[in-house]
């Protein structure tokens, strides 16, 4: 029943491997976002998908590629980690991306050592 | 695009009181939206207000919004030890713009 999942929930690494999170959503919506939630608790928009095509792409590195198979799913993967990539990742979606609610995922912690 | 300031940072109350949470911004919005984080949890969201309106409710929440002053409070009336959280505004500041959270203010009910 869950509406937004991800996967891995915790994921510890080293610095310079690579890895990645998967997000599927079962709401039927047509949008879906990756945020980054650093330990201050602040939360930025990394990437937004509308039917699999790329809408958003604030400045992230290109260490940073995400994926959409289709509508239900984006995926985000992380070439050569840094400690800075040290943080929580939310997976999000909408129906549509226009001044709509988003459905939050309960994160995904990764901790780069 | 701008974020949105929540005030205060930290808020303490005992169960029963209300909680008055601020977000202030600078730049004019389409809508603003507040969510709650639970300690390890995802965001949830709680009202949508757009800037045609001015006061919005659900429950025990109770959202309003200025657009001349650029502010937004949210009020929960009745709290419970369970509304204990983070509670962030997040806005929009055209059509295509992405969400922009505030920092968050967190609530501490004490039962």
């Amino acid at each position: 029943d869950t509406a937004v999942s991800q996967t891995p929930k915790y994921l510890v690494t080293q610095m310079g491997n690579d890895k990645s999170i998967k997000c599927e959503q079962n709401l039927g919506h047509d949008t879906m976002y990756w945020y980054k939630q650093d330990s201050k608790k602040f939360l930025k928009i990394m990437f937004s998908y509308n039917n699999k095509e790329l809408i958003i792409n604030e400045t992230v590195p290109n260490r940073f590629s995400p994926k959409s198979p289709d509508k239900a799913h984006l995926n985000l993967h992380i070439n050569s980690l840094e400690l800075g990539d040290s943080a929580v990742y939310f997976c999000a979606s909408s129906q549509g991306h226009r001044e709509v609610s988003q459905y939050f995922g309960p994160g995904t912690r990764l901790l780069v050592l | 695009s701008q974020q949105g300031e929540e005030d205060p940072q930290a808020l303490s109350i005992q169960e029963g009181e209300n909680a008055t949470m601020n977000c202030s911004y600078k730049t004019s919005i389409n809508n603003l939206q507040w969510y709650r984080q639970n300690s390890g949890r995802g965001l949830v969201h709680l009202i949508l207000i757009r800037s045609n309106e001015r006061e919005k409710h659900s429950g025990r929440l109770r959202v309003t919004l200025d657009t001349s002053k650029k502010s937004s409070s949210l009020l929960i009336t009745a709290s419970r030890a369970a509304d204990t959280a983070s509670y962030f505004c997040a806005l929009t500041h055209s059509g295509n713009t992405p969400l922009v959270f505030g920092k968050g203010t967190r609530l501490s009910v004490i039962a």
